[in-house]
C-alpha cells in the first residue's frame, strides 16, 4: 500500500519569503499522480498543484512550484512571496495512475499547518 | 467555488441515531468520493462511485453505506451512530479516472 509522509507538522515563514514544505512517499509503481492540497480555516479542500509521475518537468502554478524527485520519491512545495491568504494547512496526496491501477483514490499525508507572519 | 455542493453544512445528532449526506458533483463528473477527515485518523477515503456503480472501498465501516443516483448526486448513509463518527465529511468529483479529484465544502457531523 502507499503511504505519504509529511514530517513537519508546523511551519512559518514571513510575508513575502519563501517556504518549502516536505513530502516523501512509498510507492512499488512507476506511474501515478501527486497533489499538494490547501485547507484554510474554511475547511475546503483546494487544490493548488499537480505533478504526473512521468512528466519529468517539474509543476508551477504561480507563486507555487514542486520539486519532484522520483528516485528520491520526494514531492516538496515552495510558495514563494508568501501571502498572509496562503496560511493554511497543506496536504500531500498521492493517486495510482487509473490506467495501471483499479483504484484512483487519494491517500493524504497528516498535513503541515503553515504560519504566515507579518 | 469547486462546483460540488454538499448538504447540510452541520449536522449535530445523537449516539445510536442514522444520517443521510448529499452531495452533487460538479456538471460532467462521474466519479463520486467520500472521504471522512478526523482528528485521530486523518484524511481517510471511505468509498467511489463512478457513474452509478460502486468502484472502490476504502476504510468504510459496515455501519456505513453509500450509493450514486442516476442523476449522479450521491448519499452517504451513516447508521448507529458513535462518538467516534464526529468528523468532517468530504465529497469529491471527478470526470474519470485520470482527472483531478475536487472537493466540497464538507458536512461537519457532531455525535453527542
Amino acid at each position: 500500500a502507499q503511504t505519504v509522509t509529511q514530517s513537519q507538522p508546523e511551519m512559518s515563514v514571513q510575508e513575502a519569503e519563501t517556504v518549502t514544505l516536505s513530502c516523501t512517499y512509498d510507492t512499488s509503481e512507476s506511474d501515478y499522480y501527486l497533489f499538494w492540497y490547501k485547507q484554510p480555516p474554511s475547511r475546503q479542500m483546494i487544490l493548488v498543484i499537480r505533478q504526473e509521475a512521468y512528466k519529468q518537468q517539474n509543476a508551477t502554478e504561480n507563486r507555487f512550484s514542486v520539486n519532484f524527485q522520483k528516485a528520491a520519491k520526494s514531492f516538496s512545495l515552495k510558495i514563494s512571496d508568501s501571502q498572509l491568504g496562503d496560511a493554511a494547512m497543506y496536504f500531500c496526496a498521492y493517486r495510482t495512475h487509473p490506467i495501471t491501477g483499479t483504484a484512483s483514490k487519494l491517500t493524504f499525508g497528516t498535513g503541515t499547518r503553515l504560519q504566515v507572519t507579518l | 467555488d469547486s462546483g460540488v455542493t454538499q448538504t447540510p453544512k452541520h449536522l449535530i445528532t445523537a449516539t445510536g441515531q442514522r444520517v443521510t449526506l448529499r452531495c452533487s458533483p460538479r456538471s460532467g463528473d462521474l466519479s463520486v468520493y467520500w472521504y471522512q477527515q478526523s482528528l485521530d485518523q486523518g484524511l481517510q477515503f471511505l468509498i467511489q462511485y463512478y457513474n452509478g456503480e460502486e468502484r472502490a472501498k476504502g476504510n468504510i465501516l459496515e455501519r456505513f453505506s453509500a450509493q450514486q443516483f442516476p442523476d449522479l448526486h450521491s448519499e452517504l448513509n451513516l447508521s448507529s451512530l458513535e462518538l467516534g463518527d464526529s468528523a468532517l465529511y468530504f465529497c469529491a468529483s471527478s470526470a474519470d479516472f485520470s482527472d483531478t479529484q475536487y472537493f466540497g465544502p464538507g458536512t461537519r457531523l457532531t455525535v453527542l
